[in-house]
């Protein structure tokens, strides 16, 4: 069966920690899609990556890096140098094979200042 | 750009009524999305349209059923509204089932008295 893991439920920081969000998958499929998207308190959720499972090279984009091992089959998220205005609900998820989207139960990140 | 518009943003219903939740994308985006989210659970398909003239269950279309207007617009509709139905409401859309870049609007909350 498809499943995405976010173990997390909450992580609070100080602004300018560096934060890592985890999220394990388990999929039968060995051609599938990750996701991670963000929920900020305005409650739209915003797409931030989205990785094929042949690409396991990590990706870097600003403040925002993805960490994709498909050995422990796991898609982390890190965030380094937070800000306040990174405080939201993250979700992964895992795009089945038959195109619908998998979540997990989503991580809320406090960023304090 | 409106990008996905939800209406209404707020909804509260006594058990037995019935409402239609309407969205409408802007974005010429052959598929669509209803999700729901529920403390504790993520994001969970309720029912998507591939395209205009098609729609398919999701991973929890009881109680609810839909509607594709037309490319624009897929309702969501409850015919006789329970509490276990209470829950915050997504409307999604992309180009196709591929979940590249799922579009989100800005939910409704619903409460089931």
């Amino acid at each position: 069966a498809q499943k995405v893991t976010q173990a997390q439920t909450e992580i609070s920081v100080v602004e300018k920690e560096d934060v890592t969000l985890d999220c394990v998958y388990e999929t039968r499929d060995t051609t599938y899609y990750l996701f991670w998207y963000k929920q900020p308190p305005s409650g739209e959720l915003v797409f931030l990556i989205r990785r094929n499972s042949f690409d396991e090279q990590n990706e870097i984009s600003g403040r925002y890096s993805w960490n994709f091992q498909k050995s422990t089959s796991s898609f982390n998220f890190t965030i380094t140098a937070s800000q306040v205005v990174d405080s939201a609900v993250y979700f992964c998820a895992l795009e089945d094979n038959t195109d619908k989207l998998i979540f997990g139960t989503g991580t809320r990140l406090q960023v304090f200042p | 750009n409106a990008g996905v518009t939800q209406t209404p943003k707020f909804q509260v219903l006594k058990t037995g009524q019935s409402m239609t939740l309407q969205c409408a994308q802007d974005m010429n985006h052959n598929s669509m999305y209803w999700y729901r989210q529920d403390p504790g659970m993520g994001l969970r398909l309720i029912y998507y349209s591939a395209s205009e003239g098609t729609t398919d269950k999701g991973e929890v279309p009881n109680g609810y059923n839909v509607s594709r207007l037309n490319k624009r617009e897929f309702s969501l509709r409850l015919e006789s509204a329970a509490p276990s139905q209470t829950s915050v409401y997504f409307c999604a859309s992309n180009l196709d089932r591929t979940n590249e870049k799922l579009f989100f609007g800005s939910g409704t909350q619903l409460s089931v008295l």
